[in-house]
């Protein structure tokens, strides 16, 4: 159980662009979720928690006009990266909270700007 | 401030125990989590303690000691398959503070 869906695996996108990552929980339904990134080598970084049918909070530091949250359902949330531009590549994680605060993670959308 | 630490990197042995220490500073505690990460995937559950002690999960164990803020996780009979980075993480005031996560290198 606890099955997190992340689309697209990969993308690769031109600088000023918008990409849009999905991120879909199969087997359950959770109230709260989390978008992290990770650059190489270094530890995954919070962006915003995201609770269904609310604003997003953003962590200090995230632009929240760049990094678009869409929590429509207790199964779907969705990240756009608005004009992205090659600082933004990164590894975008979603992950949903269930019991204790454990938290399943997404596969994770590798994301390459030009 | 908070703070996390972990070793950046270990290397164990086939078939051998590996323990990996977290140590950390923060202003509260309500739990600590280990997860291990293959390179290029998401972070995978492995333990949570929150209480003080000893958590045994097949060839995978957890300490936790609140008093010295202080976890290992431990890996016995390893395989290569563990080589994997693993990632201590605590939840500080309803936050989760992650370490840098100790790469484990595991060699034949």
């Amino acid at each position: 159980g606890a099955v997190v869906s992340q689309h697209p695996s990969r993308v690769i996108c031109k600088s000023g662009t918008s990409v849009k990552i999905e991120c879909r929980s199969l087997d359950f339904q959770a109230t709260t979720m989390f978008w992290y990134r990770q650059f190489p080598k270094q530890s995954l970084m919070l962006m915003a928690t995201s609770n269904e049918g609310s604003k997003a909070t953003y962590e200090q530091g995230v632009e929240k006009d760049k990094f678009l949250i869409n929590h429509a359902s207790l199964t779907l949330s969705t990240l756009t990266v608005t004009s992205a531009h090659p600082e933004d590549s990164s590894f975008y994680i979603c992950s949903y909270r269930l019991k204790q605060e454990t938290q399943y993670f997404g596969p994770g959308t590798r994301l390459l700007v030009l | 401030g908070q703070n996390i630490d972990q070793p950046t990197e270990m290397t164990a042995t086939e078939g051998a125990i590996v323990q990996i220490n977290c140590t950390y500073q923060t202003s509260g505690f309500n739990g600590l989590f280990w997860y291990q990460q293959h390179a290029g995937e998401a972070p995978t559950f492995l333990s949570y303690n929150v209480l003080d002690g000893l958590e045994e999960k097949g060839r995978f164990s957890s300490f936790l000691s609140r008093s010295k803020g202080y976890s290992y996780l431990l890996l016995k009979e390893l395989q290569m398959k563990d080589s994997a980075s693993y990632l201590c993480a605590v939840k500080s005031n309803y936050q989760l503070i992650w370490g840098a996560g100790t790469k484990l290198i595991i060699k034949p």
